[in-house]
């Protein structure tokens, strides 16, 4: 079935660093969806992507679809200890009616 | 307020009973789907339903079972045949069915099983 691959699996910065996470996909993606997971919560719907070249701002947070549809990234600049969390992408699956979750990057801030 | 609900927060049970996670929605979305994750890991996709009476098999489905009979309704039951149980689970519900709409999780439900 179809796969999203997220890179990397963790990361940790210091605060006020910026951030990228990356979403890879080995075939076209009609539409890209981001979510964040705070610790102990559930995720929560940020953005969805799905123009070729598509690029959304949400205050410090970017979020780029890729001009082939087969990646994405989600950059965050100047971290605040508030971002911390997973961050997943989500891109339709082979078979119609559901997505397919990446493993998440998980992002730890140090103050 | 509108959302999804899941209950218990925690639950523990022993080895070789069934539980069932219960999982309601006030949103009138059609859709509704169950994920497990596990530690470190990303949402597996146990069910899915695309309206009521209706059900589909995701990734993981064996050694589960749901049903839906009722729009606001989606529990999800974790047998005995379910060899590793012990996961967070996620209920979510979508306006309709597909990659497209945007899911909204309920807070989730803590199985350990020992």
């Amino acid at each position: 079935g179809q796969q999203v691959m997220q890179i990397p699996q963790y990361q940790h910065v210091q605060e006020g660093e910026d951030f990228t996470t990356y979403c890879n996909s080995s075939t076209t993606l009609s539409n890209i969806q981001w979510y964040k997971q705070r610790p102990g919560g559930h995720p929560v719907f940020l953005i969805q992507l799905v123009k070729s070249g598509e690029v959304k701002k949400q205050k410090r947070l970017t979020f780029q679809f890729g001009e082939a549809k087969k990646n994405s990234s989600l950059h965050i600049t100047a971290t605040q200890t508030t971002d911390v969390g997973t961050y997943f992408c989500a891109g339709p699956n082979t078979n119609a009616g559901k997505s397919t979750f990446g493993d998440g990057t998980t992002l730890t801030v140090k103050p | 307020d509108g959302g999804i609900t899941q209950s218990p927060k925690y639950l523990f049970r022993k080895e070789g009973q069934n539980v069932t996670l219960s999982c309601e929605q006030n949103l009138n979305h059609d859709a509704m789907y169950w994920y497990r994750q596990d530690p470190g890991q990303g949402l597996r996709l146990i069910y899915y339903s695309q309206i009521v009476n209706d059900f589909q098999k995701g990734d993981i489905a064996e050694g589960y079972s749901v049903s839906r009979e009722k729009k606001e309704s989606f529990p999800l039951t974790v047998t005995s045949a379910q060899k590793n149980p012990t996961a967070f689970y996620l209920c979510a519900s979508s306006t309709a069915s597909g990659p497209t709409y945007e899911q909204y999780f309920g807070p989730g439900t803590r199985l350990t099983v020992t």
